[in-house]
């Protein structure tokens, strides 16, 4: 079936330094990949998506490429703030028929230090 | 956005007793999942539904019921809760399955 795996966390970082939370994926077929980021106390938001091989998503800063080739989809940003700090999530849309569920990634917890 | 939202937001209730939570849409969407979310286990999927009135299992289903009998709401039951069912619960919406999910702001449960 589909999987996700995701950078472990968590991650601390300086601010203004270059962020990259890594996901890469298993799928049988071409799934659309998003990031979604949590913010403490709150729910779930799409941060970025990318719908096919090569697209680039983007969003606040931060940017993240779909790779077929290598099945990865990595978040990156390049100069991080401390209003960055929560929780990002890599997801992927069901490739198999009968699936009707994202697939989540167990999240990568980020903290930006001042 | 989507407009979610989900009721209560806090509620702290005793085992054995059942409990339900809500969630309201407005944005029309077919789609709609009951996830719980707890340290060290991420998002786990309990239910989902496809439609009014046509709701699947998800990946932990055991001890929790759902009902939609509009687009717009879907219900979550624990029929007897369990301090295990102590988590934070949320509900997500899409248009259709290929499609991103919006998420509420949800509900933190705690079962004494």
């Amino acid at each position: 079936g589909d999987s996700v795996t995701q950078m472990e966390g968590p991650v601390t970082l300086s601010e203004e330094a270059f962020l990259t939370i890594n996901c890469t994926y298993t799928a049988t077929g071409y799934p659309s990949l998003f990031w979604y980021v949590q913010y403490p106390g709150e729910g779930l938001q799409l941060l970025l998506k990318a719908t096919k091989a090569d697209d680039k998503g983007s969003n606040k800063g931060f940017e993240a490429t779909y790779r077929k080739e290598t099945t990865s989809f990595h978040l990156e940003k390049g100069s991080v703030q401390v209003s960055d700090s929560a929780v990002y999530f890599c997801a992927l849309t069901p490739t198999n028929f009968g699936n009707e569920k994202l697939t989540f990634g167990t999240g990568t917890r980020l903290t930006i230090i001042p | 956005d989507a407009g979610i939202t989900q009721s209560p937001r806090h509620k702290v209730t005793e085992t054995g007793t059942p409990v339900t939570l809500r969630c309201h849409q407005t944005e029309n969407h077919r789609y709609m999942y009951w996830y719980r979310q707890d340290p060290g286990h991420g998002l786990r999927l309990i239910h989902y539904s496809y439609g009014v009135k046509d709701t699947d299992k998800g990946e932990v289903s055991d001890g929790y019921s759902v009902s939609r009998s509009k687009t717009e709401d879907f219900l979550l039951t624990l029929e007897s809760a369990t301090s295990s069912q102590t988590s934070v619960y949320f509900c997500a919406t899409s248009f259709g399955v290929y499609n991103e999910q919006f998420f509420g702001p949800g509900t933190r449960l705690t079962v004494l």
